[in-house]
């Protein structure tokens, strides 16, 4: 059955980055892409990106871009999000989900910003 | 970007009676392929998302048949036959017609 599992919950410092990982199973990874979306608490989803799990090519949402680089392993079927110079507003909760149509979601990887 | 608009925002129902929510883009998602990318998800509390629907009224598996979805062009409803206590959360639409994707606000449904 195909999953989504993601890295643990992180707290880190204002300006500091953040690596969450997305590791996949279940299905050949290189034949769909890894979304990734952000649901700050109490808040609605924003989609952040795309990567693909062929060629690693991606597609950021502006809001985001120079801030996020998404990468992929396929060696491991592992996507990854990193994002740089977090802010306080970026506390949020981060979700993986296969390919454009989002058919499977990871569980969630809590990020707080704190001083 | 194409903005998703939901309505109702909250949406109080009784057990066993119907529910339904509307979601409205600011553009066609009628692709040049000639589908139409609107996707429902549910997502109850403390849950990540699950999708319910792809292209507007297929239902996913495990889906229980009481939820329906439908529309085309613009407007698209997600119906609930008969609410179950299950069916508590906030329901997203999301297109993914047009490039980035984006979601409409979500629907809280709960039980009066």
């Amino acid at each position: 059955q195909v999953q989504l599992v993601q890295s643990g919950a992180e707290v880190k410092k204002p300006g500091a980055s953040v690596k969450v990982s997305c590791k996949a199973s279940g299905y050949t990874f290189n034949t769909y892409g890894i979304n990734w979306v952000r649901q700050a608490p109490g808040q609605g989803l924003e989609w952040m990106g795309w990567i693909s799990g062929y060629n690693g090519d991606t597609n950021y949402a502006q809001k985001f871009q120079g801030r996020v680089t998404m990468t992929a392993d396929t060696s491991t079927s592992t996507a990854y999000m990193e994002l740089r110079s977090l802010r306080s507003d970026d506390t949020a909760v981060f979700y993986c989900a296969r390919d454009a149509h989002a058919d499977y979601w990871g569980q969630g990887t809590l990020v707080t910003v704190s001083s | 970007d194409v903005v998703m608009t939901q309505s109702p925002l909250s949406l109080p129902v009784t057990l066993g009676q119907p529910a339904s929510i509307s979601c409205r883009s600011s553009q066609s998602l009628v692709h040049s392929d000639g589908n139409t990318y609107l996707y429902w998800f549910q997502q109850r509390p403390g849950q990540s998302p699950r999708r319910l629907f792809y292209k507007v009224s297929n239902r996913d598996s495990g889906v229980p048949d009481r939820f329906s979805g439908s529309g085309s062009g613009t407007d698209f409803t997600l119906k609930i036959s008969r609410v179950e206590a299950e069916d508590v959360g906030v329901y997203y639409c999301m297109q993914g017609t047009h490039w980035p994707p984006t979601f409409g606000q979500g629907t809280k449904v709960e039980i009066k």
